[in-house]
């Protein structure tokens, strides 16, 4: 069953700490894209990554991180530095970067 | 920026109504893609428009592509209640997609 997966669906967060998303393909795509989700503001890109050991800044950086040391992986750590993370966010991938983006489920943060 | 704007942002129609959705640029789209996110849901690829003036339909789904390729349109024959959700446009450039905000989606039954 192909696929792209995110654990967990939601996870909670106290002030101060960094938290991991996770992001797996086996879709075996090169790219693959992390997004914010906010109410009415749509989807907005954080980092993108078109081939393994490879990542860019996308148009809301700051805060995050992510690494793409393997194919099918790509996870986005939630820093400290992130002031308001509260959020839903979804992981994507695609054949490469010009073509359709198939979207995880998505990861509902919430900070306590 | 490279932005694509939406409108409406909101639509609430009756079942069996028609429903429209605009996405607009000031710059020339290389090519645009519409997505579709239920309630709750992630957003799933609907369609991808590539040539000047193009037009491609999916059952009760028509898309449009601007002749000057600065704008598309997302229309809806006769609404139903499994069409509830946003839709949202894409442009695609510099390796990367550009969404909009989105139409948030309403049907009455």
């Amino acid at each position: 069953d192909g696929g792209i997966t995110q654990s967990p669906k939601y996870l909670f967060r106290k002030e101060g700490q960094n938290v991991t998303l996770s992001c797996e393909q086996n879709l075996n795509h090169d790219a693959m894209y992390w997004y914010r989700q906010d109410p009415g503001q749509g989807l907005r890109l954080i980092y993108y990554s078109q081939i393994v050991n490879d990542f860019q800044k996308g148009d809301i950086a700051e805060g995050y991180s992510v690494s793409r040391e393997k194919k099918e992986s790509f996870p986005l750590t939630v820093t400290s530095a992130q002031k308001n993370p509260t959020a839903f966010y979804l992981c994507a991938s695609s054949i490469d970067s010009q073509e359709t983006q198939y979207f995880g489920p998505g990861t509902r943060l919430l900070v306590l | 920026g490279q932005q694509v704007m939406q409108i409406p942002q909101y639509q609430h129609v009756q079942e069996g109504e028609d429903f429209t959705t605009y996405c607009n640029s000031s710059t020339t789209l290389s090519n645009i893609q519409w997505y579709k996110q239920r309630p709750g849901g992630h957003p799933v690829f609907l369609i991808q428009l590539v040539k000047s003036g193009e037009v491609k339909k999916q059952k009760r789904l028509t898309f449009q592509f601007g002749e000057a390729k600065k704008n598309s349109s997302l229309h809806i024959t006769a609404t139903q209640t499994t069409d509830v959700g946003t839709y949202f446009c894409a442009r695609g450039s510099n390796y990367k997609l550009t969404f909009g905000k989105g139409t948030l989606l309403t049907v009455n039954p």
